[in-house]
């Protein structure tokens, strides 16, 4: 059973209209993470959520914004997407955080075409 | 800075074996992952290092040298399914993941 599960698969979405990738968990855990991985590249931290403690890495743009409304869900807002926006975006969670061997699980990913 | 080095691309062929090579150089270490992403899927997890050492798990190994900032991932009895992308990732000081760009991994009849 999946136990991180990111919807939709594929979104289109046109250019400079807001668009919402969602992600939810069945795992309990504390930490949700949501990465952009272009082709070919690593996987890009955008932020991540700490309980309802939310951390933003210094270069993600203004135009990503996220909400954990309770522990099993987390929405990726990109308020107006550019065409350099269209990637694959990774949701994940771990148990914890600030510890060795905190594995992180991934969903399927949803992967956004701006059009 | 923090970087993470694996080749890009790298071609086997099915039953044998290939290591895929991982250097880096990071801020404080806390362990290094190894995961599998195949084509439009999400990584899945295959193995953690925190100790020098080789860690063996079915036809998947992994080794690390912590002196050197090396791993490798060893992959034995290859099989058609095992074409995939391979990341390695770091677990800095922050305990913050730094990502490789991953291996394209190809197998050939």
């Amino acid at each position: 059973d999946a136990m991180v599960i990111q919807n939709p698969r594929y979104q289109v979405t046109q250019f400079g209209k807001p668009v919402t990738l969602s992600c939810s968990q069945t795992l309990n855990h504390n930490v949700m993470y949501w990465y952009q991985q272009k082709s070919s590249q690593a996987p890009k931290l955008l932020f991540h959520y700490y309980d309802k403690d939310f951390n933003n890495e210094a270069d993600t743009p203004d135009n990503f914004q996220s909400r954990r409304p309770n522990t099993s869900f987390c929405f990726l807002d990109i308020r107006s997407p550019g065409l350099g926006d269209a990637a694959m975006y990774l949701c994940a969670t771990s148990r914890d955080r600030g510890r060795p061997n905190t594995e992180a699980f991934f969903g399927q990913g949803t992967r956004l075409t701006v059009v | 800075g923090q970087n993470i080095d694996q080749p890009t691309e790298m071609t086997a062929t099915e039953g044998a074996i290939v290591q895929i090579n991982c250097t880096y150089q990071t801020s404080g270490f806390n362990g290094l992952f190894w995961y599998q992403q195949h084509a439009g899927e999400a990584p899945t997890f295959l193995s953690y290092n925190v100790l020098d050492g080789l860690e063996e798990k079915g036809r998947f190994s992994s080794f690390l040298s912590r002196s050197k900032g090396y791993s490798y991932l060893l992959l034995k009895e290859l099989q058609m399914k095992d074409s995939a992308s391979y990341l390695c990732a770091v677990m800095d000081s922050n305990y913050q993941l730094i990502w490789g760009a991953g291996t394209k991994l190809i197998i050939k009849p």
